[in-house]
């Protein structure tokens, strides 16, 4: 089975632009989850999609949104780009529930904002 | 905030040694998950224990819970170069639906 891919790999945005990240899941996986990981705050869950409905979201404002389609592919989007939103943002699939289930993470999109 | 806390926070030893990591965490949980990222790349799962579960193995993993504690350990036997990186632990709290926390982990060196 293929993995969990995750484009693009590496990112450079300016400051008050905006991001579209995108995950596609291992085939057959209908949970998607979005986790962001700094230095200072470690890995911190962003939301999670199930058949197409956001399921969970994590403390992180309205500047931070995602969807997921038919075929279980994700896309986060981050508007108004934050100095502080440098980061390597993780997507994970899992066949249901993440926390019942091993997460299998894609390889990260690495995000730079100057 | 992180539900879990992995101590230490980075552990260096020598090739051939055994190396614990502990993960503390502050709510009752379902399931608890240890996971090892090598530099700036994706998570790898390594074991998944449920709270009904004590303890479990997985070839040179060795994984603990004690859910009185609140607490979890990870031992990784004969270490060996290719083990250096960062291992975390995830809890899923009763009552989160289901999502992971995670810990800030443990940064293992091990040298050759």
């Amino acid at each position: 089975k293929a993995g969990v891919t995750q484009t693009p790999r590496y990112l450079i945005k300016t400051r008050g632009q905006q991001v579209t990240l995108s995950c596609s899941p291992i085939s057959g996986h209908r949970s998607v989850s979005w986790y962001q990981q700094t230095p200072g705050q470690g890995l911190q869950f962003l939301f999670e999609y199930f058949s197409e409905t956001q399921r969970n979201k994590g403390n992180f404002p309205g500047r931070f949104s995602g969807r997921q389609f038919s075929n279980s592919r994700s896309e986060m989007n981050v508007s108004t780009l934050e100095l502080g939103d440098s980061a390597l943002y993780l997507c994970a699939s899992s066949p249901t529930t993440p926390s019942s289930y091993e997460q299998y993470f894609g390889p990260g999109t690495r995000l730079t904002v100057t | 905030s992180q539900q879990g806390e992995e101590d230490p926070q980075a552990l260096s030893i020598q090739e051939g040694e055994n190396a614990t990591m502990n993960c503390s965490y502050k709510t009752s949980i379902n399931n608890l998950q240890w996971y090892r990222q090598n530099s700036g790349r994706g998570l790898v799962h390594l074991i998944l224990i449920r709270s009904n579960e004590r303890e479990k193995h997985s070839g040179r993993l060795r994984v603990t819970l004690d859910t009185s504690k609140k607490s979890s350990s990870l031992l990784i036997t004969a270490s060996r170069a290719a083990d250096t990186a960062s291992y975390f632990c995830a809890t899923d709290p009763r009552g989160s639906q289901g999502n992971l926390i995670f810990g800030k982990g443990t940064k293992l060196s091990v040298k050759p």
